[in-house]
Order: C-alpha cells, then sequence, then structure tokens
C-alpha cells in the first residue's frame, strides 16, 4: 500500500483559494487518489477522488499530474467551515487504507 | 452514497469491562473494516469484517481483544473487550461501496472513554 506525505499544517483566510498538494512517488498502476475531511469527533468525510488527469466536483478539485507521483485538492473560496484535517490517501479500492497524519487547515477571517 | 450508521455514537465504559460497537450499512456492501483513532492521531486500520469467516486483523489488534461478526452484507460488530484507559478512542466503520466507482465511506464514529 502506497504511503502519502502532505505538509502537517496550513494557514488561509476566508474567500481564498487553497491548494494542498500530497506526494505518493510508489503509487501503484491501480490506485486510485482520495481525499477526505475530519472534523472532531466526525468520521472522515469524502471528498473527492480520481486516478489522473483534473477532477472536479461541487466542492473541490484534484489534480493529477501525468506521472502520478502527486496531486493536488483545491478548495475554492474557502470559509471558516473548512477548518478541518485533510487526509490524501492512495488504494487500489480494496478499503484497506493507510492514514498519514493529514494536513490541518486552519481558515482566519 | 453508502449511509453508515454506528452505535453507540458515544460512551463512557468502565475499566475491564466490554464494550460492542455496531455498524449498519443502508445497502449491501462486500467489504467493511474497523479503524481506530486515537486522541490527537490518525486513523489506524484494525481489521477486515468477513461476511461468513473470520476477521482479517492487521498487526498488533487480535481477535481476543478486537472480537468481529459481520453475520451479513450489510451489518458487523467490533468489541472492545477488558477495556483500559489506553483504548479511549474513537472506532470507526468504513465500507467500499460501488455505485458509480468504488469509493470508501466512514461511519460518523463510536467515541468511548474508559475510565
Amino acid at each position: 500500500l502506497a504511503k502519502t506525505t502532505q505538509p502537517i499544517s496550513m494557514d488561509s483566510y476566508e474567500g481564498q483559494e487553497v491548494n494542498i498538494t500530497c506526494s505518493h512517488n510508489n503509487i501503484a498502476t491501480n490506485d486510485y487518489i482520495t481525499w477526505y475531511q475530519q472534523f472532531p469527533s466526525q468520521g472522515p468525510r469524502f471528498i473527492i477522488q480520481g486516478y489522473k488527469t483534473k477532477v472536479t466536483n461541487e466542492v473541490a478539485s484534484l489534480f493529477i499530474p501525468a506521472d502520478r507521483k502527486s496531486s493536488t485538492l483545491s478548495l475554492p473560496r474557502v470559509s471558516l467551515s473548512d477548518t478541518a484535517v485533510y487526509y490524501c490517501l492512495v488504494g487500489d479500492y480494496t478499503g484497506k487504507l493507510i492514514f498519514g497524519q493529514g494536513t490541518t487547515l486552519q481558515v482566519k477571517p | 452514497s453508502a449511509v453508515i450508521s454506528q452505535k453507540p455514537s458515544r460512551d463512557i465504559c468502565q475499566r475491564g469491562t466490554s464494550l460492542t460497537i455496531q455498524c449498519q450499512v443502508d445497502s449491501q456492501v462486500t467489504m467493511m473494516f474497523w479503524y481506530r483513532q486515537q486522541p490527537g492521531q490518525s486513523l489506524t486500520l484494525i481489521a477486515t469484517a468477513n461476511q461468513g469467516s473470520e476477521a482479517t486483523y492487521e498487526s498488533g489488534f487480535v481477535i481476543d481483544k478486537f472480537p468481529i461478526s459481520r453475520p451479513n452484507l450489510t451489518f458487523s460488530t467490533l468489541t472492545v473487550s477488558n477495556m483500559s484507559p489506553e483504548d479511549s478512542s474513537i472506532y470507526l466503520c468504513s465500507v467500499v461501496w460501488g455505485g458509480s466507482g468504488n469509493t470508501i465511506y466512514f461511519g460518523e464514529g463510536s467515541w468511548l472513554t474508559v475510565v
């Protein structure tokens, strides 16, 4: 199972775009990249998932370069309620995930 | 997406007792998993709950301490046995859900405090 590396913490201000980059140098051919958001005392919430290129949904975009060794989660116009821990994970749908420490995003007014 | 319900959502337990956590999914899923998240830490996989057979445990977790049942494709239980304060954690159920693409969803967690 591939492991990921992401910044421990990031600060931003309301209304700004936030980009969180994740490194996964040992990603396997059949691995997908998934990002989760977690608030204190709650389960991780699925944000977005992709295999290559760019994926966009109503809350975020995911950019994956051709070599797939990294990915970037983009959150447009963050608000205070986006303050949370964001996890980047790679896996092949076996369901077994190795969680890193995640990125604690602090959004300031 | 899959809707996953966990019970209890929160409990305070006495040292030496056992508590069973339930995980109910609103649709049939092949794969179910149990994770633990200790205070201030990330999630750690405990085991894969296999339907109709014994659970598969990850290194550091044993059946005697964390017995798991999976009687059907929508339900599983995790028991935390002979609890100590070190077992104070959030316990999370997750499933692989097909839908439009296999995605892993998590329940809201069961927050146990052992006193």
